[in-house]
């Protein structure tokens, strides 16, 4: 397996824009999570999914952020409009639920700036 | 709700040193534990974990043992290398749907010297 893909690895965005996130997670597993790491707040979980239904989304930091599953292949993690303190370094992780708990396997990121 | 502690860093260590990085936590419940490693420029990737008390972890010649009496997860190497430097999170979660995202400790940056 490829493992937890993410695209793009880099995004320069000016202030105001859109910017749109994607992750494939690793087929057959039914958490999908997106993280935001910065040397400020470390590592913050922004929202999971599970069998691609929001189940915490209390760390989208404000309405600017959205995100969908749209299929079991498939989340986007939305920022519109964009502002300067949005850059960071993003990650989708996924794991498979069941019995027990699972590693949860992440993609490289995608380090987006806003300038 | 739940939280974990780390060490603060950097920590710097000369070739074949050990190596001790605390962690406590806070969960409700019988959480699970995990160490990740991530490298510069990297995604983080799971080093070891631990899934109940007494458990013990071991990966690449680092180990963390699960000790619910004192909530902790502390992790140990015995001779560290250059290759091991990277930053290093203690992290936990929980079993119900509810709780199964990873909630991660600040990160404790190592630093290994030739």
């Amino acid at each position: 397996d490829a493992g937890v893909i993410q695209s793009p690895r880099h995004e320069v965005t000016e202030m105001g824009q859109e910017v749109t996130l994607r992750c494939k997670p690793i087929s057959g597993h039914d958490y999908l999570f997106w993280y935001r790491q910065t040397m400020m707040r470390g590592l913050e979980l922004l929202i999971y999914f599970n069998n691609n239904v929001p189940i915490d989304d209390s760390g989208m930091p404000e309405d600017r952020f959205s995100a969908k599953m749209p299929n079991a292949s498939f989340s986007t993690l939305k920022i519109q409009p964009s502002e300067p303190r949005d850059s960071a370094v993003y990650f989708c992780a996924s794991s498979l639920g069941g019995k027990g708990v699972t590693e949860a396997f992440f993609g490289q990121g995608t380090r987006l700036t806003v300038v | 709700g739940n939280s974990v502690t780390q060490m603060e860093g950097p920590v710097t260590l000369s070739e074949e040193a050990f190596l001790t990085i605390n962690c406590t936590y806070t969960a409700t419940g019988y959480p699970s534990l995990f160490w990740y490693v991530q490298y510069p420029g990297e995604g983080l990737q799971l080093l070891l974990k631990a899934t109940k008390a007494d458990d013990k972890g071991s990966n690449k010649g680092f180990e963390a043992t699960y000790r619910k009496e004192t909530t902790s997860f502390h992790l140990e190497k015995g001779s560290v290398q250059v290759s091991d430097s990277a930053v290093y999170f203690c992290a936990l979660s929980g079993m119900d749907t509810g709780r199964r995202a990873l909630t991660f400790g600040s990160g404790t940056r190592l630093q290994v010297q030739p």
